[in-house]
């Protein structure tokens, strides 16, 4: 069965620094991934998804992730964040006709 | 705005009991998941249906049950409702699924969070 694993439950960053966020998977086939961003009482937005092609995907917000078969994993990335993407950050494959989730990780940015 | 709703947003009621959560997917959309958050489980699948047909489960307890009508909105019923039965529960629709190797955006509502004391 698929899994995600995100190491950083926490993660907390000033306004203006660069970002990345880890995730890392378990599949036995090519993976669909994707990451998605939960804000306070919402639901949850796709940021970005790979299913092939260019490892380096763009995605909304200037997020980009960069997916790894090598190291199973497809960290997400931001070059400057801003105080707007506090939230909670999802990763997630598909597999099997369902979204398999990671734990999130929270993110916090100070000013 | 994703175009998905659920009714209600907040639900509180005592343990025993039965809930019914309900979902309108967007327009157009055939599919319909539905999906639990909580503090220890995280977020999970819980069940799928595509054109009032059952598609695909997940780690969908037997006290629980969904369906989905013919005019495509959903419910999720939960009964005998424990206090760990306390999360949030989203509802996402797509436009369609052809199998497991094709893949469809989900689009999610804002939720309805279920107290359960």
């Amino acid at each position: 069965a698929q899994s995600v694993t995100q190491p950083d439950i926490h993660i907390t960053v000033s306004e203006g620094a660069s970002l990345e966020l880890r995730c890392n998977y378990s599949y036995g086939a090519t993976p669909y991934l994707f990451w998605y961003v939960q804000s306070p009482g919402q639901g949850l937005q796709l940021l970005l998804k790979y299913f092939s092609g260019d490892t380096l995907v763009q995605g909304i917000k200037g997020f980009e992730a960069e997916f790894k078969r090598s190291q199973s994993s497809f960290n997400l990335r931001k070059p400057s964040v801003h105080w707007s993407d506090a939230a909670e950050y999802f990763c997630a494959v598909y597999a099997g006709n369902m979204l398999t989730f990671g734990g999130g990780t929270r993110l916090m940015v100070k000013p | 705005d994703s175009g998905v709703t659920q009714t209600p947003k907040h639900l509180i009621t005592a343990t025993g009991q039965r809930v019914t959560l309900r979902c309108s997917p967007r327009s157009g959309d055939l599919s319909v998941y539905w999906y639990q958050q909580s503090l220890d489980q995280g977020l999970q699948f819980l069940i799928q249906y595509y054109n009032g047909e059952e598609r695909a489960k997940g780690n969908i307890l037997e006290r629980f049950s969904a369906q989905q009508f013919p005019d495509l909105h959903s419910e999720l019923n939960l009964s005998s409702l424990e206090l760990g039965d306390s999360a949030l529960y989203f509802c996402a629709s797509s436009v369609l699924t052809s199998g497991s190797l094709s893949y469809n955006e989900q689009f999610f509502g804002p939720g309805t969070r279920l107290t359960v004391l």
